[in-house]
């Protein structure tokens, strides 16, 4: 089947611009996650939904990132104000059990930011 | 979540096994052990998991200690697809997010 998909695959963008990221999970799978990932770095956890709740939000770097999922499946990442610190690979992965029950997650391919 | 140690890097031979250790000695009882990796330009990946007994699937072998402090992934034939970036994390019961590491970069030699 369909696995996580996400748009667009790389983004240009110019300091101080909004802009969004799309995450689209795999059907079924209530749980969804948002990492960010830096060169030469480890994705870094940035938020949970379970359904259409943020149910841990911890790793948001500040209040220019929200994120939705308004109706339990696909999930929308903002961004205000982009700063060149932001450009990164944004990670999104879906699963049906969350990882301290054994959960597996399943990561889609990224989208690639770049802040000019 | 308990915090994970592994080489930087390792070589192996095409076609050889390759065992990729990851040292966790603060994990506790309820800490789950999983492996994910990561190919160049794409998403990690899951690998494999478990708790206390030895698991096998049909990517890999995990083998944990008897005292849960280590655990290593086992490859049992690499290939140059198997070249990826391996983390070992350590979830506790419940939680939700995985915490990465840095990994290790498995090189693999035709």
């Amino acid at each position: 089947g369909a696995g996580v998909s996400q748009t667009p695959s790389n983004k240009v963008t110019e300091k101080g611009k909004y802009v969004e990221l799309r995450c689209d999970p795999i059907s079924g799978h209530t749980a969804l996650y948002w990492y960010r990932q830096s060169l030469g770095q480890g994705p870094e956890f940035l938020i949970y939904f379970q359904g259409t709740g943020a149910a841990d939000d911890s790793g948001l770097p500040n209040d220019r990132f929200f994120a939705v999922r308004p109706e339990g499946s696909v999930s929308t990442l903002k961004i205000q104000r982009t700063e060149r610190g932001d450009s990164a690979v944004y990670l999104c992965a879906s699963s049906l059990q969350v990882a301290g029950e054994g959960g597996t997650q399943y990561f889609g391919p990224g989208t690639r930011l770049t802040v000019l | 979540d308990a915090k994970t140690t592994q080489p930087n890097s390792m070589e192996s031979n095409e076609e050889e096994p390759v065992h990729l250790p990851c040292n966790h000695s603060t994990i506790s009882g309820t800490d789950y052990i999983h492996w994910y990796r990561q190919l160049p330009s794409q998403g990690p990946e899951y690998v494999i998991h478990g708790l206390t007994s030895n698991v096998n699937n049909r990517m890999a072998s995990l083998a944990i200690a008897e005292d849960r402090k280590s655990s290593t992934l086992i490859l049992h034939r690499a290939t140059l697809r198997d070249a990826a970036v391996y983390y070992c994390i350590l979830i506790d019961f419940g939680n939700e997010k995985l915490t990465f590491g840095t990994g290790t970069r498995l090189t693999i030699i035709p």
